[in-house]
C-alpha cells in the first residue's frame, strides 16, 4: 500500500513563507499533488509533480525528491486566505493507480 | 459550465435505511471516484470508475455499491447505514488522475 505523512498544524503570520512537508512510502507512484480545503468545502487542485524538482504556481510552489520520498508545498507571500488545510496525495503506479492522501496540514495564517 | 454535481447536500439516516448518493459530471471525463472524509482527516477512496461498465474498490467499499452506466453519472449507494458512515462523501472525476475535480460534498448524518 502507499502511506503519507504531513505535520498536523502550522501557524504563521501574513506575508511569511510557510513550507508543508510531505514523506511518503510507496512501492511506485506517478506523481505527487496537492490540495486546498477551506473548511466546510471541498478540496480544490493545486499543484502537480510528476519529476523530481520545483513547480511555480504564483505564490505556490510544489517540490518533489522521488530519491528521498519527500516533497512540499511551499505558500508565499502568505494571505488570511491562505488559511486552510492542505492536503498532499499520491497516485500509485500499483493496479488501479489509485490516489491516496495524506491526513492534512491545518495553517492558521494570523495577522 | 457546473463541473461535478453531488445531491443532496444535506441528509440524515436511521440505522438501516438505505440511500443513494448522486455524482454528475459533465466534464468528459473517463475517470471518477468516491470519497468520504472523516472529521479532522483526509481523504479515503472508496470506489472508483475508469470508464462507463468499469468499477473498482478503493481502500474503504465495504457497505457501498456502485455503478457507472454512462459517462457522466456515478452514483454511491449505501445499502444498509450504520453510523459509522457518518461523515462527509466527496465525489471526483478526473481527465487522467493527476487532477481531481471535486464535488460540493454531501454530509451524511447515521442516528
Amino acid at each position: 500500500g502507499q502511506s503519507l505523512e504531513q505535520p498536523s498544524e502550522v501557524t504563521a503570520v501574513e506575508g511569511a513563507i510557510v513550507q508543508i512537508n510531505c514523506t511518503y512510502q510507496t512501492s511506485g507512484f506517478y506523481g505527487l499533488s496537492w490540495y486546498q480545503q477551506h473548511d466546510g468545502g471541498a478540496p480544490t487542485f493545486l499543484s502537480y509533480n510528476a519529476l523530481d524538482g520545483l513547480e511555480e504556481t504564483g505564490r505556490f510552489s510544489s517540490f518533489l525528491s522521488r530519491s528521498d520520498s519527500y516533497g512540499y508545498l511551499l505558500l508565499q507571500e502568505l494571505q488570511m486566505k491562505d488559511s486552510a488545510s492542505y492536503f498532499c496525495a499520491l497516485r500509485g503506479a500499483a493496479a488501479g493507480n489509485k490516489l491516496t492522501f495524506g491526513g492534512g496540514t491545518r495553517v492558521l495564517v494570523k495577522p | 459550465n457546473a463541473g461535478v454535481t453531488q445531491t443532496p447536500k444535506f441528509q440524515v439516516l436511521k440505522t438501516g435505511q438505505s440511500m443513494t448518493l448522486q455524482c454528475a459530471q459533465d466534464m468528459n471525463h473517463e475517470y471518477m471516484s468516491w470519497y468520504r472524509q472523516d472529521p479532522g482527516m483526509g481523504l479515503r477512496l472508496i470506489h472508483y470508475s475508469v470508464g462507463a461498465g468499469i468499477t473498482d474498490q478503493g481502500e474503504v467499499p465495504n457497505g457501498y455499491n456502485v455503478s457507472r452506466s454512462t459517462t457522466e453519472d456515478f452514483p454511491l449507494r449505501l445499502l444498509s447505514a450504520a453510523p459509522s458512515q457518518t461523515s462527509v462523501y466527496f465525489c471526483a472525476s478526473s481527465p487522467d488522475r493527476n487532477i481531481q475535480y471535486f464535488g460540493a460534498g454531501t454530509r451524511l448524518s447515521v442516528l
